[in-house]
């Protein structure tokens, strides 16, 4: 069963990089043809796409974060990561990872100093 | 981008009696492969969000059969034919046909 799971510092400074690891199990980010993504969601807020990897290596970002986000992969450790700089307080949120059909339990980043 | 307008933003239903949430895109959601790429999302207090309904209608495995989701091109529908305790959350409607992928606002349901 195909399980995701977040993994990063739940405090980060204002001005610095949010970075964050899902790490797939119960299958592998090679096989098929998906995309696998980012989401966020500030506290007692709505659902943010921020971006998405596709199975080929392929990104696709959210306008609105494209000057700050990267999504990336590591095949050989079946973890895909997100990195967004220069943040400030309005990044404050819920962070998920997700395939269309599965998500994190997310994991909270708070920016604060 | 395609906004998602979902309407009510907040439903309280009695158990046992049906809901129905309305999600309208901006533009149609009809991909250049055929499908439409509509979505369902339940997110019970406290938990991530669960996939319900993908491509409109399909039912995902485990998801109850009161749920189901209908619609095409810019209008769509889900329904719970008899509302559970379970039930007890906001639904979202995404569309993952165009990037950026958008979510509606969501639309909350609650127990009179």
């Amino acid at each position: 069963q195909l399980q995701l799971q977040e993994s990063g510092p739940g405090v980060v400074k204002p001005s610095e990089t949010l970075s964050l690891t899902c790490t797939v199990s119960g299958g592998s980010f090679s096989s098929g043809s998906y995309y696998w993504g980012w989401i966020r969601q500030p506290p007692g807020k709505g659902l943010e796409w921020i971006g998405s990897i596709h199975s080929s290596g392929s990104t696709y970002y959210n306008p609105s974060l494209k000057s700050r986000v990267t999504i990336s992969v590591d095949t050989s450790k079946n973890q895909f990561s997100l990195n967004l700089s220069s943040v400030t307080a309005a990044d404050t949120a819920v962070y998920y990872c997700a395939r269309f059909d599965c998500w994190g339990q997310g994991t909270l980043v708070t920016v604060s100093s | 981008d395609i906004v998602m307008t979902q309407t009510p933003l907040s439903s309280p239903v009695t158990l046992g009696q049906p809901a129905s949430i309305s999600c309208r895109s901006s533009q149609s959601l009809v991909h250049s492969d055929g499908n439409t790429y509509l979505t369902w999302l339940q997110q019970r207090p406290g938990q991530p969000p669960r996939l319900l309904i993908y491509k409109i209608s399909s039912r995902f495995s485990g998801v109850p059969d009161r749920f189901s989701g209908s619609g095409a091109g810019t209008d769509f529908t889900l329904k719970i034919s008899r509302v559970e305790a379970e039930d007890v959350g906001v639904y979202y409607c995404m569309q993952a046909t165009q990037f950026p992928n958008t979510f509606g606002q969501g639309t909350k349901l609650e127990i009179k």
